[in-house]
């Protein structure tokens, strides 16, 4: 059974460039989150998508957006990229119908902006 | 607003040298109290759910309990493989995102 899969592994960008991460879920989840950990700091939680539609946002800019697929993978893009955007960016999935609430995460796209 | 704090930051023990990590947390409505472990690099490895005080969850070395404002993650007998961040993480009734505090750095020497 796959875990919650992200690509690109690590990726280099310069400021004002776009970017997009990409996330499969964990077989049998319908729900994904995205969250920003910069380094040595908790994850923040960014936006969560279920049924192809933003749920819940967190305290960040409009320059983060994100896309959820009929099957349930999803995209989050970041716009005009700022050197505070550089940060390890992790994936995670759960099931709305699902009683434990855990949310199981990704590896993570590690971002630096130059 | 919601809020999570974690104690110590950083904490060295020798192999074999149990102790405790503290999470404290501030919500309303607490639905769940997860416990994660993250490797340098890696996403977070989840380990534990606690839903309400007095409720307490093992697994090997490890030991988390709940009360009504913290939970502590207790490591007996730590090995240097249990070196790593250790994350707690809250929910609540009315959000549907995780609350993560920023962390415990563990490091166990041999």
């Amino acid at each position: 059974d796959a875990g919650v899969t992200q690509s690109p592994t690590h990726l280099i960008k310069t400021r004002g460039q776009q970017v997009t991460l990409r996330c499969s879920p964990k077989s049998g989840h319908d729900t994904v989150s995205w969250y920003q950990q910069a380094l040595g700091q908790g994850p923040q939680f960014i936006f969560q998508y279920y049924e192809e539609e933003e749920r819940q946002r967190g305290n960040f800019p409009d320059r983060f957006s994100g896309h959820q697929f009929p099957n349930y993978s999803s995209e989050l893009n970041v716009n005009a990229l700022l050197l505070g955007d550089s940060a390890l960016y992790l994936c995670a999935s759960s099931s709305v119908g699902g009683t434990n609430n855990e949310q199981f995460f990704g590896p993570g796209t590690r971002l630096t902006v130059l | 607003e919601d809020q999570v704090t974690q104690s110590p930051e950083a904490l060295r023990l020798q192999e074999g040298e149990s102790s405790s990590l503290n999470c404290s947390y501030t919500v309303s409505g607490l639905r769940g109290l997860f416990w994660y472990r993250q490797d340098p690099g890696k996403g977070p490895e989840f380990l534990f759910t606690l839903y309400s005080a007095g409720e307490e969850k093992e697994k090997e070395r490890l030991k988390a309990t709940l009360t009504k404002k913290e939970s502590f993650l207790h490591i007996t007998a730590p090995k240097p493989e249990d070196s790593a961040t250790y994350l707690c993480a809250v929910r609540t009734y009315y959000g549907q995102n995780f609350v993560f505090g920023p962390g415990t750095r563990l490091s166990v020497l041999p």
